[in-house]
């Protein structure tokens, strides 16, 4: 079974920095891009951040491009997001997904969220 | 900035048929993707390239797409269909992964 397994949330004051992690099993971790998508809690999904299976390619949404670095191991089947200038309005939970393949770019599995709070 | 639109929510009663809208201005030219999220768990995808299901999804769950709308169909919800349903794709170029505000279907 697909499984992935987040890490390193936690609480972190505005203008810090955190680094999450993912822990992947069940899948050959190095034929897949993998992305990373928050959510408010109470409130809809976010694509944050996307890598392709080589870690030659990434992407970033508009609002954390320049302040989030997503990285990958595929020595360790792991993925990252180095977060830092942390805002409050980056809190959330953090689900690491694996992108589907096939024609579109989505995402086919995901974690159950590592929960990020930036508050003073 | 590329936006999907969805209606908040969608109430069924046990046994009908529910249908969630998604509006994009690029869905002519995108997949769109369904995304069932339940309380307290992690999202499921339940439709993928606009009318294909993933293994394990009851045949009640079906997709369809034409012009800048699709819709995702649940034939004879169940009372444990009830969760959100979110509709997810990318604008023209790619670059902008987008999901919609989702729906809460409700079964009563």
């Amino acid at each position: 079974d697909v499984q992935l397994v987040e890490s390193g949330g936690g609480v972190v004051r505005p203008g810090g920095s955190l680094r999450l992690s993912c822990a992947t099993s069940g899948f050959m971790f190095d034929d897949y891009g993998m992305s990373w998508v928050r959510q408010v809690p109470g409130k809809g999904l976010e694509w944050v951040s996307g890598i392709s299976w080589n870690g030659g390619s990434t992407g970033y949404a508009d609002s954390v491009k320049g302040r989030f670095t997503i990285s990958r191991d595929n020595a360790k089947n792991s993925l990252y997001l180095e977060m830092n200038s942390l805002r409050v309005e980056d809190t959330a939970l953090y689900h690491c997904a694996r992108n589907g393949g096939g024609a579109g770019y989505y995402f086919d599995y995901w974690g159950q969220g590592t929960l990020v709070t930036v508050s003073s | 900035s590329y936006e999907l639109t969805q209606p908040p929510s969608v109430s069924v009663s046990p046994g009908q048929t529910a249908r969630i809208t998604c509006s994009g201005d690029a869905l002519p030219k995108k997949y769109t993707y369904w995304y069932q999220q339940k309380s307290g768990q992690a999202p499921v995808l339940v439709i993928y390239e606009d009318s294909k299901r993933p293994s394990g999804i009851p045949e009640r769950f079906s997709g369809s797409s034409s012009g800048t709308m699709a819709t995702l169909t649940i034939s004879g919800a169940q009372v444990e269909d009830e969760a959100d349903y979110y509709c997810y794709s990318t604008d023209s170029s790619g670059n902008r992964k987008v999901f919609g505000g989702g729906s809460k279907v409700t079964v009563l």
